[in-house]
């Protein structure tokens, strides 16, 4: 079974511009997480979807969106960039949004370098 | 609200020594607790979890845990170091088995010869 697919692996703009980054959660599963790390903040959620709609959302700025699709493959955009949001961007998935033996399957992450 | 603290950003140990990685927590509804391992360039991987069932936990790799609400801790330990577990850990909780997870901020495990 693949696991948790995220494209690109590595991405550099410049401030100001925009940025989508894509997550192909595990085949069967709905719920798509994203998470933002960096070395001053650690691990940071950003936001979950399940079945196309947001469950539950982090204390982000509005730049930063995302998505599901009807195949569960998740999506997210950060606008107007600027070099604080340099960071690895980690997508999870699972079956279901809650449950005792729910488990989160984490992809790759996606580099993100802002100059 | 939910959070965890990991006490000791980096920790060593000899080949073949305990490992023991420390995680508090703090969660005014009972908590699920989760250790994750991050190799370099990697996402995160489960290393076991905690849902209040069994008090100590064994995971994957010889990693077990035990959850001690008197003392709000759920330690990592592993008998026995191998080179091979050179890695970031990190101590995560959420209530109700929800996906939106709360991270400590990690511990850098060295594993020296």
């Amino acid at each position: 079974k693949a696991g948790v697919t995220q494209t690109p692996r590595y991405l550099i703009k410049t401030r100001g511009q925009q940025v989508t980054l894509s997550c192909s959660p595990i085949s069967g599963h709905r719920s798509v997480s994203w998470y933002q790390q960096t070395p001053g903040q650690g691990l940071q959620f950003l936001f979950e979807y399940f079945s196309e709609t947001q469950r539950n959302k982090g204390n982000f700025p509005g730049r930063f969106s995302g998505r599901q699709f009807s195949n569960s493959r998740s999506e997210m955009n950060v606008s107007t960039l600027e070099l604080g949001d340099s960071a690895l961007y980690l997508c999870a998935s699972s079956l279901s949004p809650q449950g005792a033996n729910n488990e989160q399957f984490f992809g790759p992450g996606t580099r993100l370098t802002v100059l | 609200a939910q959070s965890v603290t990991q006490l000791g950003s980096h920790v060593s140990v000899s080949e073949g020594a305990l490992v023991l990685l420390r995680c508090n927590y703090s969660s005014s509804v009972p908590p699920y607790l989760f250790w994750y391992v991050q190799y370099p360039n990697q996402g995160l991987q489960l290393l076991l979890k905690y849902t209040s069932a069994a008090t100590l936990v064994k995971g994957i790799n010889g990693f077990e845990a035990e959850f001690k609400k008197s003392e709000t801790s759920f330690h990592l330990t592993k008998p026995s170091a191998h080179m091979s577990d050179a890695a970031e850990y990190f101590c995560a909780v959420t209530t109700g088995g929800g996906n939106k997870l709360t991270f400590g901020t990690g511990t850098q495990l060295k594993v020296e010869l």
